[in-house]
C-alpha cells in the first residue's frame, strides 16, 4: 500500500528557490502504475496542479510555471523532488505530493501536505 | 488554457438530499473530468474519474455523468460524512482544477 509524505523547510526567503522532497513507502517509485505530481493550494488560487515525473525522469509542467520549477526522481532513495525558483509571496500555501494513477487518469494518492511559507 | 468553471460555489442541504454540483470547462476536453473531495486540513481524495467513473472505495451514492463542456456530480441520500469541498479538474493535456463548491450540511 503505497504512502507519500512531504519534507522540507516550511520558511522561504523571497526570490529563493524552494525545494520539497516526496519520499514514497510501501512501493517501489519505479511503478508504471504512477506518474509522481505536485499540486498546491491557497486561499487567493485553489489547488493549482504544479506538474508531474515519471519514474524514467519525464516531465510535464504547469505552463504558467514551467519557466521556474525542476522536478527529479531519485529511484535509489524511494523519493522525488520538487525546486521553485525565484520565489515571491505568491508562492505560499499547502504543498501536495500525489500520485497519478495511469488508470484511473487522476491524483488517486496523496501525501498529507505541508505548509510553506515565503517571507523574509 | 482550458478554464474549469464550478457551480454553486456553496450549498447547505440536509441529510438525505440529492445534491447537484455542476462544472463548465471553457472548451471541450471530451470526457477527461475528474471530481474529488476535501476535508478541512486533508488532502483532497479521488471520487470520479473519466467523468463517471467510481474510483475504488467511494460509495455509490456518488455519481458523475456529462462529456464535452458541461459535467455534473451528483451525491444521493446525502450523509454527514459528505461535507466539504468539492473540486472538479480537467485532464484534457494540463490538469486544472475548478475553484471548489463547499458543501455544509444543514
Amino acid at each position: 500500500h503505497l504512502q507519500l509524505q512531504e519534507s522540507g523547510p516550511g520558511l522561504v526567503k523571497p526570490a529563493e528557490t524552494l525545494s520539497l522532497t516526496c519520499t514514497v513507502s510501501g512501493g517501489s517509485i519505479s511503478t508504471s502504475s504512477y506518474y509522481w505530481g505536485w499540486i498546491r493550494q491557497s486561499p487567493e488560487k485553489g489547488l493549482e496542479w504544479i506538474g508531474t515525473v515519471y519514474y524514467s525522469g519525464k516531465t510535464h509542467y504547469n505552463p504558467s510555471l514551467k519557466s521556474r520549477i525542476t522536478m527529479a526522481v531519485d529511484t535509489s532513495k524511494n523519493e522525488y523532488s520538487l525546486k521553485l525558483s525565484s520565489v515571491t509571496a505568491a508562492d505560499t500555501g499547502v504543498y501536495f505530493c500525489a500520485g497519478w494513477s495511469t488508470v484511473s487518469d487522476g491524483f488517486s494518492l496523496w501525501g498529507p501536505g505541508t505548509t510553506v511559507k515565503v517571507s523574509s | 488554457d482550458i478554464q474549469m468553471t464550478q457551480s454553486p460555489s456553496s450549498l447547505s442541504p440536509s441529510v438525505g438530499d440529492t445534491v447537484t454540483i455542476t462544472c463548465r470547462s471553457s472548451q471541450s476536453i471530451s470526457n477527461y473530468l475528474n471530481w474529488y473531495q476535501q476535508k478541512p486540513g486533508k488532502a483532497p481524495e479521488l471520487l470520479i474519474y473519466f467523468a463517471s467513473k467510481l474510483q475504488n472505495g467511494v460509495p455509490s451514492r456518488f455519481s458523475g455523468s456529462g462529456s464535452g463542456t458541461d459535467f455534473t456530480l451528483t451525491i444521493t441520500s446525502l450523509q454527514p460524512e459528505d461535507f466539504g469541498t468539492y473540486y472538479c479538474q480537467h485532464t484534457y493535456g494540463t490538469r486544472t482544477f475548478g475553484q471548489g463548491t463547499r458543501v455544509e450540511i444543514k
